[in-house]
Order: C-alpha cells, then structure tokens, then sequence
C-alpha cells in the first residue's frame, strides 16, 4: 500500500516560469511533510517542510502548500530555472508516533528548459 | 545541517559475497537510517539505526541480511548480506541532528551497489 503518491513520473517546464509537483497522502496521521531534491548520483537534499498545523510555508523560490481535508500537498517552484531540473521527492512522517519515520513518494521528474 | 560521507560510493560485488557500508557524519546526531532505493523505485526505510543497542528494522527487513552497527553518535555500518541481483540498489545513509522536533533528517550520497 503506497501511502505517499506523485502521480507524475516527469514533469517539462519552460524556464522562468511555475514548476508545480503534486504529493498525495492516504494516511491522516501523518502530521509533518518534507521535499527533497536528488540529483543524479548524489543523495536527496532537503528542500522545505510542513508542519500540519500550516497550510502555507515559504522558503525564497519554494513553496509548499498543504490541503488536509484533501491529503494533498503541493511544491511551487517560482521561477524554474535550469538548475531545478532534478527529481522531486515529497516524503511524509508521523511525529506523534516518535519514531521520525519518512515515508517518500515516487518521485517526480522535473526538467526545465532553457 | 550535518555533513555526512559515505564509502564506498559504489561498487561492484559477486552474488553469495556481502558488502559493508560505511556513514560517517562530521557531528554528533541522535539518529540514524538506512534506507535503499530500488531502481526506478521510491526510497524505503531499512531500519533506525541505534546508539549502543540493536537497530529496528522495518517489515520486510531482517538482521540476518542487513545487520547494522553504531558504535557511537557519528558512524553506522549497514552490510548487505548473501548478495543476490535483487540486492542491486543505491543505500543511502541519513541522520536526523536535533532533538525533539527538528525533525529534518539529512542524506549522505549514497552507496551505488550492483550485484553480478
């Protein structure tokens, strides 16, 4: 059961303009979301997060925004520059549980084009 | 954030054989993991890896094919046990720093495995 879901494989965005990945989620316990970034051949670096009590974080050229009655989260990228091209990976956890487990989507692959 | 290393970065190994991994991370953190990514596929936690106790492991991953070591509260060890082509995967280290709910967790680059 994939409880965390990028339903886009790839994703082409011309530069200067919105880049927009999707996340959803099925389980509602899930109380903190997180992007990340992976380069190929590098591990994933970290990119914003998001508590559930927010719907809104910013972070310069990065936002994420979070629908909890829809148990979706979303990453805009504003504007997409070549650098960005990369794969996307929204990742989820369950604070409460104290365990600090992520649980990644699929990943989304961005390419921006110059 | 942490600076984290691992080796090697990646490797070649026979079917049968194992392979040891090692995480450095240049400061003290409180937590741990390995995870692997199957190609093409999403990245999956192994298990917690565990200051001084035995690490917990996730379903679907047992001790006897990925024992884990933590000697102290800046390097792990991940081995991969009875190596089978299935086993060919990038395994990522990471660490999570701060107590409490700084909650980020931080990924080394990874270790490229191919199994022959």
């Amino acid at each position: 059961d994939q409880q965390v879901k990028q339903n886009s494989p790839s994703l082409s965005v011309q530069e200067g303009r919105i880049s927009i990945l999707n996340c959803d989620y099925t389980n509602s316990m899930f109380d903190y979301f997180l992007w990340y970034k992976k380069y190929p051949a590098e591990g994933p670096t970290f990119l914003i997060s998001i508590s559930s009590i927010k719907d809104k974080n910013e972070d310069g050229r990065f936002t994420v925004f979070l629908n909890k009655s829809a148990k979706h989260l979303s990453l805009h990228i504003v504007p997409s520059q070549p650098g960005d091209s990369a794969v996307y990976f929204c990742a989820a956890s369950r604070r409460a549980s104290g365990t600090y487990k992520y649980i990644f989507g699929t990943g989304t692959r961005l390419k921006v084009l110059a | 954030s942490a600076v984290i290393s691992q080796k090697p970065s990646r490797d070649i190994c026979q079917r049968g054989t194992s392979l040891t991994i090692q995480c450095q991370v240049d400061s003290q953190v409180t937590m741990m993991f390995w995870y692997r990514q199957q190609p093409g596929q999403s990245l999956t936690l192994i298990a917690t890896a565990n200051q001084g106790s035995e690490a917990t492991y996730e379903s679907g991953f047992v001790i006897d094919k990925f024992p884990i070591s933590r000697p102290n509260l800046t390097f792990s060890t991940l081995t991969v046990s009875n190596l089978s082509p299935e086993d060919s995967s990038i395994y990522l280290c990471s660490v999570k720093p701060g107590q409490g709910y700084q909650e980020t967790q931080y990924f080394g680059p990874g270790t490229r495995l191919l199994v022959l």
